[in-house]
């Protein structure tokens, strides 16, 4: 059974140009959130989808869009790049643990896309 | 605005001993309160989480402390053993939004 897989797995870039990133989350998970980890900080989140619509948006600029399609698998898009774009990007499924009110939300990251601008 | 903060950035302990790692939050709407460890070039990975409405969940070798009064966090690891060398990460979680921590980097010495 696949985790989440991520690809790239490196790649490099210049000032100015666009990336994509692709996802696929857990097999039947519906969910998929994308986190930004700068070097020496914790995971930043970008933005989460759940079957197809975007449920909630982190504080990035507009250069930063993503999409789900219908087989859950998603895209980030990071336009104008900057130097500070530099970063691990991770896609996470986001799976419910447990029941009831005892069931916490555990999000499953992949190995994460490291991104670096020059 | 950092709502989950980790104050130690790093931690060295001898193999044997208890490994205590720290976490302070801000938001009292946070619902869930998960702990996870990375290695270099693999993404989080999820080890023990707590709601908002216990203060300990113990899972072999790691418990979780959570004092909601003082808006803190903490994870023991007992006995830490080397293969537990790796970056610890606190995250909250208010209505399925995550929040992370700027991770705590833990050196087991054999």
């Amino acid at each position: 059974d696949a985790g989440v897989t991520q690809s790239p797995t490196h790649l490099i870039k210049t000032r100015g140009q666009h990336v994509t990133l692709r996802c696929s989350p857990i097999s039947g998970h519906k969910s998929v959130s994308w986190y930004q980890q700068v070097l020496g900080q914790g995971p930043q989140f970008i933005f989460q989808y759940y079957e197809k619509e975007e449920r909630g948006r982190g504080n990035f600029p507009d250069r930063f869009s993503a999409r789900q399609f219908p087989n859950y698998s998603s895209e980030l898009n990071v336009n104008a790049l900057l130097l500070g774009d530099s970063a691990l990007y991770l896609c996470a499924s986001n799976l419910r643990q447990g029941s009831g009110v005892s069931g916490a939300n555990v999000l499953t990251f992949g190995a994460g896309s490291r991104l670096t601008v020059l | 605005d950092q709502q989950v903060k980790q104050n130690s950035p790093s931690l060295s302990v001898q193999e044997g001993r208890i490994s205590i790692l720290n976490c302070d939050y801000t938001n009292s709407m946070f619902d869930y309160f998960l702990w996870y460890k990375k290695y270099p070039a693999e993404g989080p990975t999820f080890l023990i989480s707590i709601s908002s409405i216990k203060d300990k969940n113990e899972d072999g070798r790691f418990t979780v402390f959570l004092n909601k009064s003082a808006k803190h966090l903490s994870l023991h690891i007992v006995p830490s053993q080397p293969g537990d060398s790796a970056v610890y990460f606190c995250a909250a979680s208010d209505r399925g939004q995550f929040y992370f921590g700027t991770g705590t980097s833990l050196t087991v010495i054999p």
